[in-house]
């Protein structure tokens, strides 16, 4: 099994820029997660997603949007990228229910917006 | 490679008692943070507390502090005055300043009794 899949690992956009990071888990999750970790700092949850059609806002939504039009797929999405979006962005996945591991953790997308 | 390591599977505590969860790590770098966080059944990690490898002074943060040993490689977490909503998977985590990824310990299962 691959896991959690993310791509593009790294990016630079310009302010005012939009685009996709994309995250695919293998292991039929229904749980998918977006975090994003900025230098020294814990994870901060952006918007999560219980399932198939289904979305809810984390922490620091703002500037974000995701669909989950898939078991696999959680795409994010950023609008009018700014600076302060500069950060590096995991996805993660879990069972639903499952409490004896920790998420499943893509590799992570480094952003830098400029 | 970085490896962090929770040797506490599982334990339970009386409400209102002090619990204190092991985590030990190991790095060969100097910079680092690290952190606990705590995952309740089916929802997200939540960051209770970080620490930075180049601070002496322990982490505290209401009812939560740690105890960091950098050159025995150890960052226990003390929970005091434990509440029934303190009951979940806590995962210890280590993030080098220079790497994107993040290395979870395996998680305890806290449970703390009426």
């Amino acid at each position: 099994n691959a896991g959690v899949t993310q791509t593009p690992k790294f990016r630079i956009l310009k302010i005012g820029q939009s685009m996709t990071l994309q995250c695919t888990q293998d292991m039929n999750h229904n749980y998918m997660y977006w975090y994003r970790q900025d230098p020294g700092m814990g994870l901060k949850l952006i918007y999560y997603s219980v399932g198939a059609g289904i979305t809810d806002k984390g922490e620091v939504p703002n500037g974000y949007n995701v669909s989950r039009s898939t078991t696999e797929d959680f795409p994010l999405r950023l609008e009018l990228a700014a600076p302060s979006q500069t950060s590096v962005y995991f996805c993660a996945s879990s069972f639903y229910g499952t409490e004896n591991q920790p998420q499943h953790f893509g590799d992570g997308t480094r952003l830098s917006i400029l | 490679a970085q490896t962090v390591t929770q040797s506490q599977p599982e334990m339970s505590v009386q409400e209102a008692e002090t619990v204190t969860l092991s985590c030990t790590y190991d790095t060969s770098e100097n910079n680092y943070y690290l952190f606990w966080y705590k995952q309740p059944p089916s929802r997200q990690m939540i960051l209770v507390i970080r620490q930075e490898a180049y601070k002496q002074q322990n982490a505290t943060e209401n009812r939560f502090s740690v105890n960091f040993q950098k050159a025995a490689k150890s960052f226990s977490l003390k929970i005091s005055d434990s509440q029934l909503g303190d009951t979940a998977m806590y995962f210890c985590a280590l993030t080098l300043n220079r790497d994107d990824k993040i290395i979870f310990g395996k998680g305890t299962r806290l449970h703390i009794l009426p």
